[in-house]
């Protein structure tokens, strides 16, 4: 069975500072993980995800996500925080076969500093 | 292209109440997902059809629950009767699959159904 731990379920930086979101996995065969954001009142909006290949995934907004197979991690960062990043978002994993199910961290909410 | 559709966005019943909540996937998207937040907690995969099939149903918390999927386009999710712990967020997404000899691994979600039961 899959797992997914969010350190923090609250995080605040100042605009412009940098964004690191935590998130450790377990899993017992190489797993697929993504980051979801949701935005107030709308729904979860895939950010990035990574399968196979290079380790170091870009997505949208600016945010990337580095696959550490040594630590079980995939941190969400972002080089310089934007008004519009505040939302909440969500680490995700599922298997890399088989059944398609997500299990889902228990979220982080962002808050930007002005 | 028209994202995950849900319907209603909320829904307030008394307990005992039955309640119906709808889905209507991505044209074209073979599964279809159902999740639930309960406040405060982890995303939870509920169930997944494939076309018109469940494919995995594991995540039904109780026979309370029923999923359908008649046609293999929309869905349905009817809780009866309503009990207070059913209340929460409830997600739909769904997603390509298999396709043209390649997996897509994006579930695309609604926007989901807020559900109070008091």
């Amino acid at each position: 069975a899959q797992s997914v731990t969010q350190l923090g379920s609250h995080v605040s930086v100042s605009e412009g500072a940098l964004v690191l979101l935590r998130c450790n996995y377990s899993s017992s065969v190489p797993p697929y993980l993504f980051w979801y954001v949701q935005y107030p009142n709308q729904g979860l909006q895939l950010l990035l995800k990574y399968t196979t290949g290079a380790t170091l995934v870009k997505g949208i907004n600016g945010f990337e996500a580095e696959f550490k197979k040594s630590e079980t991690s995939f941190h969400l960062t972002k080089p310089s925080a934007h008004m519009s990043d505040a939302a909440e978002y969500f680490c995700a994993v599922r298997l890399n076969f088989g059944n398609e199910k997500l299990t889902f961290g228990t979220g982080t909410r962002l808050t930007i500093i002005p | 292209e028209a994202g995950v559709t849900q319907f209603p966005s909320h829904s307030v019943i008394e307990k005992g109440q039955t309640v119906t909540l709808r889905c209507d996937p991505i044209s074209g998207h073979d599964n279809l997902y159902w999740y639930r937040r309960v406040m405060g907690k982890e995303i939870k995969f509920l169930l997944h059809f494939v076309k018109e099939s469940k494919q995995d149903e594991s995540g039904m918390p109780n026979n309370r629950f029923l999923a359908e999927r008649t046609g293999g386009t929309y869905s349905t999710l009817k809780v009866q009767p309503a009990e207070l712990e059913d209340s929460g967020v409830y997600f739909c997404a769904s997603s390509q699959g298999r396709t043209s000899g390649s997996w897509t691994y994006e579930q695309y979600f609604g926007p989901g159904t807020r559900l109070t039961v008091t």
